[in-house]
């Protein structure tokens, strides 16, 4: 079955700091990827997906992940934060074939400071 | 609809009592997730329907949850005997299933906030 680490909790940046959150899945076969982001008060939404092709993929809002196989991993990465990134981040994994469900990290909370 | 809807949007209920907690799912979208969400506790699978499939009913935390899919479209959960650890924000999701497995991009409702006194 698969799995899904985010290591970190909770982040709190200032303004304009760089941003990486860690997301590390366990599974052997091929996968599709995601980061789901919840802002303040609202849906759970897409950012950003993998699932084949250029293993660096570019989402809304200047977010960026790269899969890195070897490494199991999809790290998400801003170069500079804005105070409006405030939130709570899933990574999520999918098997792919047949009907694999998605199986999601417990989320890293995102507190940007002005 | 245009998106996942979920009602009632609040439900406050006494210890005990049985509640069902509704999500209706984009149209078309043959897969439907529930979730539940706690303060400090991230987001918990619950039960997943896929087309005619068999659920995968593996997050279901107790037998006083179940949850059942009327003609592939709406799904209702239920929780029997509510106990204050149930408090939670419940969310539904739903996707589309894609056969080349490429991409299952769920789309999220807004969630029945669960107060149980």
């Amino acid at each position: 079955a698969q799995s899904v680490s985010q290591h970190n909790h909770h982040v709190i940046l200032s303004e304009a700091a760089s941003l990486e959150l860690g997301c590390n899945y366990s599974y052997g076969g091929t996968v599709n990827l995601f980061w789901y982001v919840q802002y303040p008060g609202q849906h759970l939404q897409l950012l950003l997906k993998y699932f084949s092709g250029d293993p660096l993929v570019k989402g809304i809002k200047g977010f960026e992940a790269e899969f890195i196989k070897s490494k199991f991993s999809f790290n998400l990465r801003k170069p500079s934060v804005q105070w409006s990134d405030t939130a709570e981040y899933f990574c999520a994994v999918n098997a792919r074939g047949g009907y694999q469900k998605v199986t999601f990290g417990t989320g890293t909370k995102l507190q940007v400071i002005p | 609809g245009a998106g996942v809807s979920q009602s009632p949007s609040n439900k406050v209920t006494e210890k005990g009592k049985d509640v069902e907690l509704r999500c209706d799912p984009i149209s078309g979208h043959t897969a439907l997730y529930w979730y539940r969400q706690s303060l400090g506790q991230g987001l918990e699978f619950l039960i997943y329907f896929q087309g005619n499939s068999a659920p995968d009913k593996s997050g279901l935390p107790s037998d006083r949850f179940s949850a059942e899919r009327t003609g592939g479209s709406v799904s209702t959960l239920t929780i029997q005997r509510t106990q204050q650890e149930d408090s939670a924000v419940y969310l539904c999701a739903s996707s589309r299933f894609e056969t080349s497995g490429r991409s299952n991009t769920q789309y999220f409702g807004p969630g029945t906030r669960l107060t149980v006194l």
